[in-house]
């Protein structure tokens, strides 16, 4: 497997159910990423880690919760869930959060969720 | 006001065709600047990156930063279908900031 994969692709869940996104790095990058994507809006940045420690938490609902075990692997737990969260959730790395005038986020093919 | 303004289209050419795509901002602090392609059932992939106002030229596509009018442009020339996907720009203030997208165009080259 090479660059940024996610799994499930795609997720259908009630509100009452638990479920997990799961992202893996192939490329040796210690920064990880979860945006969202939803039709008509632009991405929005929902969490950062670096060195599997969190950075950045976007006023995100406390029913998306991050895990970060070690720099390859990311994960996203998902409980109560409400419609409107249903969205392209994305993985991304890079190399580091602050890589100077230039730091590429390699992104993955995305877990399309629904939330009935 | 909206920090990225992208009219999300959708966009149909004729191959071969010029296409123009466009982003303003509002906030003079951005630095970097990029445009990314995001294919059906696919991630973002990073097209173009660019710092300065100016051009920047990549094979058949060239990037377009106007600082001074908060505006740039990605410009593919002898469009191919292969080029239908969305596309994405983004920007951060520095290097260490988070980006920042547009909504995205969709962009449609027909044979």
């Amino acid at each position: 497997e090479t660059g940024v994969t996610q799994t499930p692709r795609h997720l259908v869940m009630g509100m009452t159910n638990k479920k997990s996104l799961k992202c893996e790095q192939h490329l040796g990058h210690n920064a990880m990423y979860w945006y969202k994507q939803s039709a008509k809006k632009p991405l929005e940045l929902m969490f950062v880690y670096s060195l599997e420690e969190r950075v950045e938490n976007n006023s995100v609902p406390s029913r998306f919760s991050p895990e970060c075990p070690n720099s390859s692997h990311l994960f996203l737990h998902l409980h109560t869930l409400q419609p409107e969260d249903s969205a392209l959730y994305l993985c991304a790395s890079s190399h580091e959060i602050s890589g100077g005038a230039y730091n590429e986020q390699f992104f993955g093919p995305g877990t399309r969720l629904t939330v009935l | 006001q909206k920090e990225v303004e992208q009219d999300p289209g959708p966009l149909s050419v004729p191959e071969g065709a010029i296409v123009s795509l466009n982003c303003t901002y509002s906030n003079s602090a951005f630095q970097y600047f990029m445009w990314y392609r995001q294919y059906s059932r696919k991630g973002p992939e990073l097209l173009m990156y660019t710092y300065s106002s100016g051009n920047k030229e990549d094979g058949r596509f060239t990037a377009q930063v106007d600082k001074s009018s908060k505006y740039i442009s990605l410009f593919i020339r002898d469009s191919q279908p292969s080029d239908s996907a969305t596309y994405l720009c983004a920007m951060r203030y520095s290097g260490n900031t988070p980006l920042v997208f547009g909504k995205g165009t969709r962009l449609s080259v027909i044979a």
